[in-house]
């Protein structure tokens, strides 16, 4: 499985931007990157993925390099709630008959504290 | 859509007892699910990969005698921890995504998790 690296922690002022940057230099061509939040004691929240292009959601933006080897989660206007741990992954792709597929392994995550 | 329900979400048991965790997918069908172990203040670790209809597939190091995975239907996969020990307590959560096939498409949808504490 492509490993990624995070930044441990990160701070971001209620009402801005926040942009957790996370690398991937060993993805594959058809691995997808994913991003996903855990707030304490709560399973993972999926927020968004991509393969390629940029995507945008309701929650938040992915901006994903040319060359696919680091990726850039913006949430747009952070607020308290968005505090936790976000998770950046690459999902293993491949057919039904992969026992791999579609499995996700966990780095260590970000930890955003969002201040008022 | 896309919710995935754990049963129980906390429970509290006797060393040796056995303990099974239920994995439901509510709105949505799915062929394989994932069970995952989180200890305090890590990452999620995975454990396993429960296949519908077949036998699940374990990670290195994760016992299948210890930790048993049945997934009788399209919408549950259940874990057993057998003979539990105070080592095995642990906040252990699953996951699903919707269809089959190549799921690296598909987002994971996860459960609550279940606190497990051996006593």
């Amino acid at each position: 499985d492509a490993k990624t690296t995070q930044p441990p922690s990160m701070d971001c002022a209620e009402g801005r931007a926040a942009n957790l940057p996370c690398n991937h230099s060993t993805i594959s061509g058809n691995e997808y990157v994913y991003w996903y939040r855990q707030i304490h004691s709560q399973g993972p929240q999926y927020i968004i993925h991509g393969l390629k292009n940029n995507e945008t959601n309701e929650m938040a933006s992915l901006i994903i390099t040319e060359d696919r080897k680091s990726s850039t989660l913006i949430l747009p206007h952070a607020t308290l709630r968005d505090t936790a741990v976000y998770y950046c992954i690459v999902r293993v792709a491949g057919s039904e008959d992969n026992t791999n597929a579609g499995k996700s392994t966990f780095g260590d995550g970000t930890t955003l504290t969002v201040k008022p | 859509g896309a919710v995935v329900s754990q049963h129980p979400s906390w429970v509290i048991c006797k060393s040796g007892t056995s303990v099974k965790i239920e994995c439901r997918s509510l709105d949505f069908q799915a062929t394989t699910m994932f069970w995952y172990r989180q200890f305090p203040k890590q990452s999620l670790m995975l454990m396993a990969t429960s296949n519908e209809g077949s036998k699940a597939t374990y990670e290195q190091g994760v016992e299948k005698d210890k930790f048993l995975i049945n997934h009788a239907s399209l919408t549950l996969s259940t874990l057993t921890v057998t003979s539990a020990h105070p080592e095995d307590s642990s906040f252990y959560i699953c996951s699903a995504s919707k269809g089959a096939g190549d799921l690296s498409n598909q987002p994971q949808h996860f459960g609550d998790g279940t606190r497990l504490s051996i006593l």
